[in-house]
């Protein structure tokens, strides 16, 4: 059975960095290209990044692009973001989703939440 | 990378049918069959209904139906039932690689 599970969410400083991750099993994760995508409170959903299987190929949100860095480690099943110079409104459920065959993320974790204070 | 449009809210009584739109550029939903649809009630996380404009995973209900037309998508939902309650966010590819999503359509019931 699929399954995503985020960790690493939490309180932190503007400014501050933290790194989540996302645990995978259920599926080859080598195979797939892996999104994050974010929610802050109350609003809706914001794609943020996403890594191909070739590692070196990533993309991200204008509004990311330069603090955030994708990656992953196939040998652990395990996604990443490393989230830099944060701000408050980076504010917001993360998370993690499988890039399916049919271009766009098709199951996703239950996120988890990051706190950027002032 | 804008956000695509969608109408803040809809609502519809049990039994009818509700449509929700989606309008994107030239460069994402106009350019590609890539836009999918997500169910999301509150405190969930988001499940995919409709991916690829049309198709629908295994175990979504028929009722569930997607369309486009040039630059705008179309989610329908037939037969409305009160678990349909949720909102609903429609999502492309586009062409700088990125994907974007629309700012969400509560659904009321």
């Amino acid at each position: 059975q699929l399954q995503l599970v985020e960790s690493g969410g939490g309180v932190v400083q503007a400014g501050r960095s933290l790194r989540l991750s996302c645990a995978a099993s259920g599926f080859t994760f080598s195979r797939f290209g892996m999104h994050w995508v974010r929610q802050a409170p109350g609003k809706g959903l914001e794609w943020v990044a996403i890594i191909r299987p070739d590692p070196n190929n990533k993309y991200y949100a204008d509004s990311v692009r330069g603090r955030f860095t994708v990656s992953r480690d196939n040998s652990r099943n395990t996604l990443y973001l490393q989230m830099n110079n944060l701000r408050v409104d980076d504010t917001g459920v993360y998370y993690c989703a499988r890039d399916g065959s049919g271009w766009c993320p098709d199951s996703w974790g239950q996120g988890t939440l990051v706190t950027v204070s002032s | 990378q804008s956000a695509l449009t969608q109408p803040p809210s809809v609502s519809a009584s049990p039994g009818q049918s509700v449509a929700i739109s989606c309008t994107g550029t030239n460069s994402d939903v106009g350019n590609y069959n890539r836009v999918s649809w997500y169910q999301q009630p509150p405190g969930t996380a988001p499940k995919l209904i409709i991916y690829e404009v049309t198709n629908r995973p295994s175990g979504v209900p028929d009722r569930f139906s997607g369309s486009k037309s040039g630059n705008t998508a179309s989610l329908t939902i037939s037969g409305l039932q009160a678990e349909d309650e949720a909102y609903y966010y429609c999502s492309s590819y586009t062409s700088s690689g990125t994907w974007v999503f629309g700012g969400g359509t509560k659904l009321t019931v």
